[in-house]
C-alpha cells in the first residue's frame, strides 16, 4: 500500500525559503521507474506541475520555476524535499507530493498525498 | 511555453455522455492522463496511458487519441462524477510535466 504525506509550515513570510517534505511509504525510490514529484494548486485555481526526481537522482523542473527550486531525496529515510526560494504571495496553494511511474513518457501520479496548504503573508 | 487546453465546463444530465477535450501539439508524441478532482480532495488518476483504465476506476470512464486531441468519456454520468477534471502530458522532448487548466464537469 502506497502513502504519502505533505509536511512544512503552513505560513511563511514574502521572501522567505519554503522547505517541505514528502514522506512516503509502500515503495522504495531506489527502484527502477519510480519517482516522486511535486504539484501545486493555488486556491480555485489549476493544478501545476513543479518538479519530479528519478530514482536514479535524475532532476526535471518546471521551467517557469526553474530558479527558484530544489528537489533532493533521501532513499534511507523515503523522504523527498522540495526547497522554494523567495517566497510570493502568488505562491499560495496547496502543494501536493505525488508517487509517479516513469518507465513511460511522460511520468504519470498514481497516488498522491493529501496535500498541504501553504499560505504566504507577511 | 507549452500548453494544454480544456474547456473551462461541461455540463451533462443524469444517465447521459459527457465529453471533456484536451488538446496539445505534442500530444501526438507524449501519453495523455486524467485525473478526477473533488472538492477538498487530491486528484485521482482515472486514465493512463491515453486510454487505459487504472483498477478501481469503473468502467463508464474511458479515454481516446486522435492527433493533437484526446478525449475523457463518461459514459451514463452519475452524480458522484461531478468534479473537476485534468489532463496531463509532457512537452514534445518529454522532459517537462504539464497539466491542463482544469474542465468543472456539472451534472445537471
Amino acid at each position: 500500500q502506497i502513502t504519502l504525506k505533505e509536511s512544512g509550515p503552513t505560513l511563511v513570510k514574502p521572501t522567505q525559503t519554503l522547505t517541505l517534505t514528502c514522506t512516503f511509504s509502500g515503495f522504495s525510490l531506489s527502484t527502477s521507474g519510480v519517482g516522486v514529484g511535486w504539484i501545486r494548486q493555488p486556491p480555485g485555481k489549476a493544478l501545476e506541475w513543479l518538479a519530479l526526481i528519478y530514482w536514479d537522482d535524475d532532476k526535471r523542473y518546471s521551467p517557469s520555476l526553474k530558479s527558484r527550486l530544489i528537489i533532493t531525496k533521501d532513499t534511507s529515510k523515503n523522504q523527498v524535499v522540495l526547497t522554494m526560494t523567495n517566497m510570493d504571495p502568488v505562491d499560495t496553494a496547496t502543494y501536493y507530493c505525488a508517487h509517479a511511474i516513469t518507465a513511460w513518457s511522460p511520468p504519470q501520479f498514481d497516488y498522491w498525498g493529501q496535500g498541504t496548504l501553504v499560505t504566504v503573508s507577511s | 511555453s507549452y500548453e494544454l487546453t480544456q474547456p473551462p465546463s461541461v455540463s451533462v444530465s443524469p444517465g447521459q455522455t459527457a465529453r471533456i477535450t484536451c488538446s496539445g501539439d505534442a500530444l501526438p508524441k507524449q501519453y495523455a492522463y486524467w485525473y478526477q478532482q473533488k472538492p477538498g480532495q487530491a486528484p485521482v488518476l482515472v486514465i493512463y496511458k491515453d486510454s487505459e483504465r487504472p483498477s478501481g476506476i469503473p468502467e463508464r470512464f474511458s479515454g481516446s487519441s486522435s492527433g493533437t486531441t484526446v478525449t475523457l468519456t463518461i459514459s451514463g454520468v452519475q452524480a458522484e462524477d461531478e468534479a473537476d477534471y485534468y489532463c496531463q502530458s509532457a512537452d514534445s522532448s518529454g522532459t517537462h510535466v504539464v497539466f491542463g487548466g482544469g474542465t468543472k464537469l456539472t451534472v445537471l
